[in-house]
């Protein structure tokens, strides 16, 4: 079956433009995660959505980030006045959401290579 | 706050070799951790789930345990392939209230050599 779907797969932009990242999920998951990975380093959380509830945005760097997803659909992440310091691997992930504490694993997308030059 | 390391960071080894790679959270309040391993320009493919009720899990050649008492989780490969050869990555979900997102280690860069 189809997995995570991101589009672009790369992005250069010159900075202080605003850009947006799409994220298809698999069908049926209802959580959906936005991660960054800058060169060399680990991933570092940015957003999540489970199904209609309120997303949990602690992980936003600054007022420029924001994200939408519609029901259990698609995702867009949105980068405003964009900085060279946003250069990053943007992945997404989707899961489905188990019993509390009983989850499935995540499933990623190849990413989104963002370049802010 | 949740912190999660990973040693070592790279690790270069023949084929054959058995290893242990390792992975050490500083708050044992969670639900899970999660083993990933990462190809260079690609996501992120989940190999093993392990609930805080459990104490390992094991998928073909890869065996992972969990102690989450001491905060400690080890992924071990046996006989090693050269097809092993990526970034593995571990992560911890927090016991914490309405939100299921995931602390991810810095990873191990594995090299398996013919």
């Amino acid at each position: 079956g189809a997995g995570v779907s991101q589009s672009p797969s790369n992005k250069v932009t010159e900075k202080g433009k605003d850009v947006e990242l799409r994220c298809d999920p698999i069908s049926g998951h209802t959580a959906l995660y936005w991660y960054r990975q800058r060169l060399g380093q680990g991933l570092e959380f940015l957003i999540y959505f489970q199904g209609n509830s309120a997303p949990d945005k602690s992980g936003l760097p600054s007022d420029r980030f924001s994200a939408e997803r519609t029901g259990e659909s698609v995702s867009t992440l949105t980068i405003q006045r964009t900085q060279q310091e946003d250069s990053a691997v943007y992945l997404c992930a989707s899961s489905l959401r188990g019993i509390q504490g009983k989850d499935s694993p995540l499933h990623f997308g190849n990413g989104t290579r963002l370049t802010v030059t | 706050k949740q912190e999660v390391t990973q040693i070592p960071a790279a690790l270069s080894v023949p084929e054959g070799e058995n290893l242990v790679l390792n992975c050490s959270f500083t708050d044992s309040a969670i639900y899970n951790l999660q083993w990933f391993r990462q190809d260079p320009g690609k996501g992120l493919t989940s190999l093993l789930l392990i609930q805080s009720s459990q104490r390992e899990q094991t998928s073909g050649r890869l065996n992972a345990s969990l102690d989450k008492s001491s905060g400690r989780s080890t992924l071990y490969i046996a006989a090693s392939q050269p097809g092993d050869s990526a970034t593995y990555l571990c992560a911890v979900r927090p016991q914490v209230y309405n939100t299921d997102k995931l602390i991810f280690g810095t990873g191990t860069r594995l090299q398996v050599f013919p």
